[in-house]
């Protein structure tokens, strides 16, 4: 199975900040990678597929880059909504594999 | 517009099969490409994906839970079922539904909390 590992588990930061959630595979994943954002007691919601692709609807201010084994979202400037959970997932070969997961805190 | 709801118990025992279905509307899983997952999270863990059906009737499964898992669908009713045996307390979890159409999971079910316990 391909693990994917996130960093860092928690993060601080302020309204305002630039922030960077990395996910790296166990193997090469090419960009057959998703990141998601969760908030309390909700589903996931997709905010970037294929490594890169921002959906549809999902502010500017989130980005996605990489490729191979190697990944990171941005938030270029953190709002108060953002303030939750984000986790990576492979879609590159079965089965498919989840991030532990990086929380986003209020410094 | 499209929809996916899951249910099923909310308790189950120890031992038990669980079974929940994955209703969905807004799409058809016969469409070349689309495919239905199950997912869950522990309360206060992460996501961990469970299985997969796609339009060709092909499923795949976690590598941990493959021999407990067993996933299906009826086309015409837009259902897919997810079947556990064995359930143990820490399978306790919210059990989401959710559509792929290999650009990742873009629609999900609200979940169905699970929990196994006598």
């Amino acid at each position: 199975d391909i693990q994917m590992t996130q960093s860092p588990s928690t993060l601080s930061a302020s309204v305002g900040d630039r922030v960077t959630i990395t996910c790296r595979a166990s193997q090469s994943i090419s960009s057959w990678l998703a990141w998601y954002q969760q908030k309390p007691g909700k589903a996931p919601k997709l905010l970037i597929y294929k490594a890169s692709s921002l959906e549809s609807g999902v502010p500017s201010r989130f980005s996605g880059s990489g490729s191979g084994t190697e990944f990171t979202l941005t938030i270029s400037s953190l709002q108060p909504d953002d303030f939750v959970s984000y986790y990576c997932q492979q879609y590159n070969s079965y089965p498919w594999t989840f991030g532990q997961g990086t929380k986003v805190e209020i410094k | 517009q499209v929809t996916l709801r899951e249910s099923g118990p909310a308790l189950v025992k120890p031992t038990q099969t669980l079974t929940l279905t994955c209703t969905f509307s807004g799409f058809s899983l016969s469409t070349s490409g689309m495919c239905v997952s199950w997912i869950r999270q522990p309360p206060g863990k992460a996501l961990e994906w469970l299985a997969l059906i796609d339009w060709d009737d092909d499923k795949y499964y976690s590598t941990s839970l493959k021999t407990r898992l067993t996933i299906s669908k009826d086309t015409s009713k837009n259902q897919v079922v997810l079947t556990m045996t064995n359930m143990d307390p820490v399978d306790t979890a919210m059990y989401y539904c959710a559509r792929t159409a290999q650009r990742g999971f873009d629609y999900w079910g609200q979940g169905t909390l699970v929990t196994v316990s006598s």
